[in-house]
């Protein structure tokens, strides 16, 4: 029974270039859910989707940031054009509801180091 | 925006010690999770606390809800090489499609 599964697991990037991130959440589990963690922080909520839907993107950086869980395929985190401060470990949670008593299960990260 | 903040940042201890962090709100939590995150690792999910006053154990970690669900503290009793981690709580909003806001998080160390 696979967890939430995240790739890659490290990413180096220049500046400028593109990074993308993906998510595939835990079988049953249709919401997803992206968290940022700089170093030596906390987790800082980024966006909520379900499937084919935005539900909450708050946490989103204005500008080069995107997020989309297709019908079919994984959960892809999307950072334009980036930037030394976009340096951080990007986590995907899922679970397969809201319901107050559904924790949310974490995938190993995407370590993303901008150079 | 609402912050939760954690009391101590760091913790070092010996073996055999007690430990414990605490989690403040400047606002009522409707509820409060705590997770554990190994150096390196993912945050993963410990326990959820949703009464006022409610406590909870599992082994040697007690977990304990304020009356005034404006608080909560992780106890841990005799910590051992593999407490070592950071430990977060955060607040599950249930109005907001369950999304969570961390703590700070404290980070513990355990010597031998």
């Amino acid at each position: 029974n696979a967890g939430v599964m995240q790739n890659p697991r490290h990413l180096v990037r220049r500046r400028g270039q593109e990074a993308r991130l993906r998510c595939s959440p835990m079988k049953g589990h249709s919401h997803v859910y992206w968290y940022r963690q700089l170093p030596e922080e906390g987790l800082k909520f980024m966006v909520y989707l379900q499937k084919e839907n935005i539900i909450d993107e708050s946490g989103m950086p204005k500008e080069r940031f995107s997020a989309e869980f297709p019908k079919e395929g994984p959960s892809i985190l999307r950072i334009q054009q980036v930037v030394r401060g976009d340096s951080a470990a990007y986590f995907c949670a899922s679970s397969p509801g809201t319901a107050s008593n559904q924790p949310q299960h974490f995938g190993d990260g995407t370590r993303l180091s901008i150079l | 925006g609402q912050q939760v903040m954690q009391i101590p940042q760091y913790q070092h201890v010996q073996e055999g010690e007690d430990f414990t962090t605490y989690c403040n709100s400047s606002t009522t939590l409707s509820n409060i999770q705590w997770y554990k995150q190994r150096p390196g690792g993912h945050p993963v999910f410990l326990i959820q606390l949703v009464k006022s006053g409610e406590v909870k154990k599992q082994k040697r970690l007690t977990f304990q809800f304020g009356e005034a669900k404006k608080n909560s503290s992780l106890h841990i009793t005799a910590t051992q090489t593999t407490d070592v981690g950071t430990y977060f709580c955060a607040e599950s909003l249930t109005g907001g499609g369950n999304k969570l806001t961390f703590g700070t998080g404290t980070q513990l160390k355990v010597e031998l």
